[in-house]
Parts: C-alpha cells; structure tokens; sequence
C-alpha cells in the first residue's frame, strides 16, 4: 500500500532557529500533500494544501512566511519553521493522495515529526 | 464542510465488538462517509470509507444508516492495538479536498 515518510520524527532545536521537516511518498506520486498540526490532546488542524509546482495554499491564521512549503516534486513536499519558538513545539503530520488512486480520495499519512523548541 | 457528532470517549472490553457511533445530519449527496483512525504519537491511518451500503475489509466494518444521517464503525474483536482516537470525516470522493478532522472518538480497550 501506500507509505508517506517524514523526517525527522523528532526535532529539538534553539528558539530562533529554522527547521525543515521532510515529507515523502515511497511509492507513489502525490500532485497533493497536506500539512497539518496537533497539540497535546487536541485534534489535527490543517495547516496548508501543497501542491506540486505551485504555491502552497494555507489555512485562515497560519502565517505562510514563518511556516515555508516547497512540493518541488511529485514525491517531495517540505515545511520550513522559520525562526522557531516555543509556541511552535507541536505534532507536524503530513499527508498525500496517490495520484493514481484519487478516485478513492483516500489519504495516506506520515508518521509525524514532532518539534521542541527550547 | 457538513459536519459530524462523535462521542468523546468509549471503552470497551478486549477481545469484544466495539460499536463507534458518528451523526452526520447535514451529509450531502456527495460526501462519502470517512474513518481514520489515530494510535498514540502516531499519524492517522484509514480505517474505511462508504457511500450509502454496508462495507467491510480487513480492519472493520461501515454500517451506514439507510438516510444517511448516521453511520457506525464496527469493530469485531477489539484488541489492546485498536485503542486509539477514531474519527469520522465527510469527504467527496473526488478532487483534491482537504480533510477537517473533529475531536474524534478516544477508543480505551480494557484488557
């Protein structure tokens, strides 16, 4: 089946400090991948819709300029936190339709990287 | 986005069937009938989807009611590994749509 792989599945970086979290699809091509955010108890909250070769689109209230994404390719989406600071530790989780199966539209996640920030 | 009602919290007993209730008054005609499903520290997984029949696969069944308003995931024997947050999601089945997660079901399994 369809796998997505994130990396890294832990961060712990300085306040200030930039981190980029990695998402892939391993065997399949994803035009589409979803990038969301969970705090401690709390459900997921999408972030942004990345689409392969075009600008990301990002939900009311995320700021685009401090949470960068590039999908530069079919099997590679990424989310740049910019200037890290403690409100930004959270749950990153990521996600992505296979292209050759969207009539399923059924999404298939990462295992999530989580980020502390100090 | 039609929205659904789940419970907060469900036990059930290990090794017995597991009903896991969502209301969805305001599906449309296009919405499929969603579930994924979240282990601790882990991304979501799907679990199974539906459009107006009944529905089964290796990890569960879709029971949907015959209005469409409610649907019920079934679970046939739980075990310890299916404890996890259980969320029911409208979706169309087709394009690209976003999926909004809900507060979900937190499954606890009693051993």
């Amino acid at each position: 089946g369809a796998v997505v792989s994130q990396h890294p599945s832990r961060v712990i970086c300085k306040s200030g400090t930039s981190v980029k979290i990695e998402c892939r699809s391993l065997d399949f091509q994803a035009t589409t991948m979803f990038w969301y955010r969970q705090f401690p108890k709390q459900s997921l909250m999408l972030m942004a819709t990345s689409n392969e070769g075009s600008k990301a689109t990002y939900e009311q209230g995320v700021e685009k300029d401090k949470f960068l994404i590039n999908h530069a390719s079919l099997t590679l989406s990424t989310l740049t936190v910019t200037s890290a600071h403690p409100e930004d530790s959270s749950f990153y989780i990521c996600s992505a339709r296979d292209r050759a199966n969207s009539g399923a539209n059924v999404l298939t996640f990462g295992a999530g990287s989580r980020l502390t920030v100090l | 986005d039609a929205k659904t009602t789940q419970p907060n919290s469900m036990e059930s007993n290990e090794e017995e069937p597991v009903h896991l209730p969502c209301n969805h008054s305001t599906i449309s005609g296009t919405d499929y009938i969603h579930w994924y499903r979240q282990l601790p520290s882990q991304g979501p997984e799907y679990v199974i989807h539906g459009l107006t029949s009944n529905v089964n696969n290796r990890m569960a069944s879709l029971a949907i009611a015959e209005d469409r308003k409610s649907s019920t995931l079934i679970l046939h024997r739980a075990t310890l590994r299916d404890a996890a947050v259980y969320y029911c999601i409208l979706h169309p089945n087709f394009g690209n749509e976003k999926l909004t997660f809900g507060t979900g079901t937190r499954l606890t399994i009693i051993p």
